[in-house]
């Protein structure tokens, strides 16, 4: 499986925009990406993915890169709630009927009031 | 809505004792999914199963059987428990479509003395 590489923590103050940088050099075709977060003591929740074109739904905003080997998750203006650690994942839809998510340690976001 | 539930919240086993994990959701998902989750660590797939009466081996299935008598629940047992099998224990769901988001209970956490 391709593999995802996030910085292991970041901080930012409530009320501005946080970008969470994602790694995957080694991205396929057939890979999605796909962020999930954890709040404390309670468990991973969707926020996003996209596979080409830059995503934006009611929580977030994913930016790809044109080569597909980085993204980024845009937190348009950070509240405490959404400190959390943050996970990039790739799922290749050929996976259809075999799903999984494979989990790496993420980013802990840390939002200073 | 309930979305995933799993019963209990937090358990303390004796080595050598068996319990089983209740997950259940009320959204009609095929999919379901059990996760532990380590300190430090992210999420690793234990085993799932995509319909009622199918169940196949994730990462870590060693120590661990499952059951899907019913569709809307998803058992997790340890036979004898060991202290390796200290953790907190995610069940998540999700739609038999391509790419669709796992929705993930609150989790349970296990200790084993």
């Amino acid at each position: 499986d391709a593999k995802t590489t996030q910085p292991n923590s970041m901080e930012s103050n409530e009320e501005e925009p946080v970008h969470l940088p994602c790694n995957h050099s080694t991205i396929s075709g057939t890979d999605y990406i796909h962020w999930y977060r954890q709040l404390p003591s309670q468990g991973p929740e969707y926020v996003i993915h996209g596979l080409t074109s830059n995503v934006n739904n009611r929580m977030a905003s994913l930016a790809i890169a044109e080569d597909r080997k980085s993204s980024t998750l845009i937190l348009h203006r950070a509240t405490l709630r959404d400190a959390a650690v943050y996970y990039c994942i790739l799922r290749d839809f050929r996976d259809f009927g075999n799903e999984k998510l494979t989990f790496g340690t993420g980013t802990r976001l840390t939002i200073i009031p | 809505n309930a979305g995933v539930t799993q019963t209990p919240k937090f358990r303390v086993l004796k080595t050598g004792q068996s319990m089983t994990l209740l997950c259940a959701q009320d959204m009609n998902h095929e999919y379901m999914y059990w996760y532990r989750q380590d300190p430090g660590m992210g999420l690793r797939l234990i085993h799932y199963s995509v319909g009622e009466g199918t169940t196949a081996k994730g990462e870590v299935p060693d120590g661990y059987n499952v059951s899907r008598l019913k569709k809307q629940n998803f058992l997790l047992g340890l036979e004898s428990a060991a202290p390796s099998q200290t953790s907190v224990y995610f069940c998540a769901s999700s739609l038999d479509r391509e790419n669709q988001p796992q929705h993930f209970g609150d989790g349970t956490r296990l200790s084993i003395l």
